[in-house]
């Protein structure tokens, strides 16, 4: 079993769709949960940061970590076409002091106007 | 403006003819890292480095080498390049200690023929 699963999509939605990206884990050290957004061409950008199980609320972007059952969910509300981009879950371990991170193989997004 | 610059963006170049990848951050960062991305497969570690003089092996090392002489430069060296080492590669960088999200360059895309 991976690390880290995440269906690759891809995934298409009109405009003003709500959005809802998954992540499920397997390794129970992972201790915090990120979210980043890569646009074609460019790196990954952090999107979304969270540590503790719950909600995590910026704007348009919540992101919800369940740690009993190892999943974490990334929702968009009101998507916009310039949400199209691939969006990478990650995961870390601590490491030399500061953190490893695991990611997801990432979902494509395409949000049509 | 705090970032990490990578060079070149694009490379194509042929087997055995030695290469180095250039990686600089401008936010002080102890923490650098170097990662691979490939269709299927994810972004995955293949260097680190803590600080100055302080690096060690990520998940996928072989083939690569790696220097931190300065703390704002991490370069990642391909002596003998083979075709297996044709990807899409980041350079990241954070502050130490846990709760650090890390920044990434915009990504260097090798082809070895």
């Amino acid at each position: 079993q991976k690390e880290v699963e995440q269906d690759p999509g891809p995934l298409s939605v009109p405009e003003g769709a709500i959005v809802s990206l998954n992540c499920t884990y397997s390794n129970s050290a992972f201790q915090y949960f990120m979210w980043y957004r890569q646009y074609s061409r460019k790196g990954p950008e952090l999107l979304m940061y969270t540590y503790s199980s719950g909600n995590k609320e910026d704007g348009r972007f919540t992101a919800q970590v369940d740690k009993s059952s190892k999943y974490i969910s990334l929702f968009i509300r009101d998507s916009q076409p310039s949400d199209s981009a691939t969006y990478l879950c990650a995961m870390s371990v601590p490491q030399g002091g500061s953190e490893k991170l695991v990611f997801g193989k990432g979902t494509k997004l395409t949000v049509n106007p | 403006e705090a970032q990490v610059t990578q060079n070149p963006r694009y490379l194509i170049t042929v087997t055995g003819k030695k290469l180095t990848v250039t990686c600089s951050q401008n936010m002080n960062h102890e923490y650098m890292s170097w990662y691979r991305q490939d269709p299927g497969l994810g972004l995955r570690q293949i260097y680190y480095s803590m600080n100055v003089e302080v690096t060690d092996k990520g998940d996928v090392p072989e083939g690569y080498k790696v220097s931190r002489k300065e703390k704002r430069n991490f370069p990642l060296i391909l002596e003998s390049p083979s075709p297996n080492q044709t990807s899409l590669y980041f350079c990241a960088s954070s502050g130490q200690g846990g709760n650090q999200p890390q920044h990434f360059g915009d990504g260097t895309r090798l082809s070895i023929l």
